[in-house]
């Protein structure tokens, strides 16, 4: 079964550095995805992105984050200089439509920990 | 806020039990999915209803939704052992463009 894959699964970095978390979706998905859960807490939206823009953004996406296509395989999610409360599992999901029939695929996450 | 709510927060049954997780949402929605997740791991989706059904049975998963009420209910009949996870709703705003997610149910089933 195709399937999202995320590297790198674990990324250390220190507070004001930039990170690039990177996400192949399932390649036929139109569709792409960032969540992020901080360790005991729920699962956050953060951006939806479609036809090479962003669809929709959370509250928490705010200026030093950014989401790119480079190819037509790879979706990256850049935090541009992190934060010590930047530390999550970030998730990457991608879906063939939205809507009605919008399953989304989960990748199985990238732990970021900013010390 | 969209963002739904599952109760109860933690369960602990026995194997073979049956367990129920209920989950609360707050505006229309066009389908509602369930996810599990194991402790430290991705997520993996379960079941997807969509607004204009009832219910829908997927193996031992049962789910109900009622939109009048904006809430859903998980059942896991014949639980194992290896069902102990966590389990999340997720509703939809209306373009689909944004999933929210519940606060989940711990269930932990004793061997």
């Amino acid at each position: 079964e195709p399937e999202v894959t995320q590297t790198p699964s674990h990324q250390v970095t220190q507070m004001g550095q930039e990170v690039i978390l990177r996400c192949v979706p399932i390649s036929n998905h139109l569709y792409f995805y960032w969540y992020r859960q901080i360790l005991g807490q729920k699962v956050e939206f953060l951006v939806s992105f479609y036809n090479n823009e962003i669809s929709e953004k959370s509250e928490i996406f705010d200026d030093q984050f950014s989401v790119e296509r480079p190819d037509g395989s790879n979706f990256t999610l850049k935090i541009r200089s992190t934060k010590l409360e930047d530390s999550a599992m970030y998730f990457c999901a991608s879906s063939l439509t939205t809507g009605t029939g919008g399953w989304q695929y989960f990748g199985p996450g990238t732990r970021l920990t900013v010390t | 806020s969209q963002q739904g709510e599952e109760d109860p927060q933690a369960l602990s049954i026995q194997e073979g039990e049956n367990a129920t997780m209920n989950c609360s949402y707050k505006t229309s929605i066009n389908n509602l999915q369930w996810y599990r997740q194991n402790s430290g791991r991705g997520l993996v989706h379960l079941i997807l209803i969509r607004s204009n059904e009832r219910e829908k049975h997927s193996g031992r998963l049962r789910v109900t939704l009622d939109t009048s009420k904006k809430s859903s209910s998980l059942l896991i009949t014949a639980s194992r052992a290896a069902d102990t996870a966590s389990y999340f709703c997720a509703t939809d705003d209306r373009t689909g463009n944004q999933f929210y997610f519940g606060t989940g149910t711990s269930l932990t089933v004793i061997p």
